[in-house]
């Protein structure tokens, strides 16, 4: 069965170093967005992806965020000069096209990102 | 403000029960979407009911839905010790196009004792 899946599953990093996340969505999914997880808190929308671009974005997602899809199979998640708070849980997700409407998400099982 | 809040925050029951997790949002909404996480791994699609919908079936999941009261309901019949998760709500907005992100609850944490 296809699945979404993130590399790394874990990273530790100190507090101004830069981490790319890494996802590679199901491959004949057209939407692709990240959203975080602080431990023990609520599933956080950041970003939308769509036809090469940005499609929406949460304040959360700011100038020290950004996305890529590099390869045309990769989608890749950017945080410069990470903070303690950046410390979380990053999931991937994607999405067939199944109408105007948001529809079902795939995830992958996360990239756990710990900032010292 | 909050969209997607579920409650009670936790429930445990017995094996064989069956459990009922309530989401409430504020938004208008095109549908929405029931989610599994097990503890540290990834979420899993459960269920989805459009907003012209008021219920749905699906193996021991049933939904509903009343928008006029901003309310869903998820009950899980049956239930087994692998059901032992979080569930979360999840809504798409009305307005929106398919690359609108969802909002997630708090999720409501199900334990089932054996």
């Amino acid at each position: 069965e296809p699945e979404v899946t993130q590399t790394p599953s874990h990273q530790v990093t100190q507090m101004g170093q830069e981490v790319i996340l890494r996802c590679v969505p199901i491959s004949n999914h057209l939407y692709f967005y990240w959203y975080r997880q602080i431990l023990g808190q609520k599933v956080e929308f950041l970003v939308s992806f769509y036809n090469n671009e940005i499609s929406e974005k949460s304040e959360i997602f700011d100038d020290q965020f950004s996305v890529e899809r590099p390869d045309g199979s990769n989608f890749t998640l950017k945080i410069r000069s990470t903070k303690l708070e950046d410390s979380a849980m990053y999931f991937c997700a994607s999405s067939a096209r199944t109408g105007l409407n948001t529809g079902e998400l795939f995830f992958g099982e996360g990239s756990r990102l710990t900032v010292l | 403000s909050q969209q997607g809040e579920e409650d009670p925050q936790a429930l445990s029951i017995q094996e064989g029960e069956n459990a009922t997790m309530n989401c409430s949002y504020k938004t208008s909404i095109n549908n929405l979407q029931w989610y599994r996480q097990n503890s540290g791994r990834g979420l899993v699609h459960l269920i989805l009911i459009r907003s012209n919908e008021r219920e749905k079936h699906s193996g021991r999941l049933r939904v509903t839905l009343d928008t006029s009261k901003k309310s869903s309901s998820l009950l899980i019949t049956a239930s087994r010790a692998a059901d032992t998760a979080s569930y979360f709500c999840a809504t798409a907005p009305k307005s929106g196009g398919g690359a609108d992100g969802l909002t997630f609850g708090k999720g409501t944490h199900l334990i089932i004792q054996p």
